[in-house]
């Protein structure tokens, strides 16, 4: 079946550090391809997608190409802030089945940004 | 923000009791779901619904049940709850789009 397998961390960096989140997937057909951050306390919101091959999903600096050769998408984001400690799940989207599309999720990763 | 409220926020049960948790939505989304999220799992999907009464299984629906009367409540029952259910628990909806968007979570500890 469909899954995917991302860093699950915890990751601890200084602010403005380079961030990499990697994230590769297995699945059949074309999925799209999702971002999530859970900040503490909170439900996941969606941070980024990219719904084919090459296009590229960006959002408050974050950047992730779809990579379909190597069935990766992976997160960067090229200064991070203390604001950004959070959760990162990664996630695809399976084609509609008994009626309804849904989201396989990476196990996630906590990221923690320092002063 | 996506208008999606969960209740009880918090709850505390005892093993064999049963539990109800309520998700309302006010965007008029077809779709919704019933996720858990327990560490080293990231988040599985319980249930979900395609519409009134229409409802279907997802990756760890035993033990749980839901219920769907009106386009914006979706309910998930644990007939008799287990330790093993302590958790947290999200629900989300979606227009069929493929982006979900989530509630704020109910943390559910059953002793």
């Amino acid at each position: 079946g469909n899954s995917v397998t991302q860093m699950e961390g915890p990751v601890t960096l200084s602010e403005e550090a380079f961030l990499t989140i990697n994230c590769t997937y297995t699945a059949t057909g074309y999925p799209s391809l999702f971002w999530y951050v859970q900040y503490p306390g909170e439900g996941l919101q969606l941070l980024l997608k990219a719904t084919k091959a090459d296009d590229k999903g960006s959002n408050k600096g974050f950047e992730a190409t779809y990579r379909k050769e190597t069935t990766s998408f992976h997160l960067e984001k090229g200064s991070v802030q203390v604001s950004d400690s959070a959760v990162y799940f990664c996630a695809l989207s399976e084609p509609p089945q008994g009626g309804s599309e849904k989201l396989v999720f990476g196990k996630g990763m906590k990221l923690t940004v320092n002063p | 923000d996506a208008g999606i409220t969960q209740s009880p926020r918090h709850k505390v049960t005892e093993t064999g009791t049963p539990v109800t948790l309520r998700c309302h939505q006010t965007e008029n989304h077809r779709y919704m779901y019933w996720y858990r999220q327990d560490p080293g799992h990231g988040l599985r999907l319980i249930h979900y619904s395609y519409g009134v009464k229409d409802t279907d299984k997802g990756e760890v629906s035993d033990g749980y049940s839901v219920s769907r009367s009106k386009t914006e409540d979706f309910l998930l029952t644990l007939e008799s709850a287990t330790s093993s259910q302590t958790s947290v628990y999200f629900c989300a909806i979606s227009s069929g789009r493929d982006e979900q968007y989530f509630g704020p979570g109910t943390r559910l500890t059953v002793t």
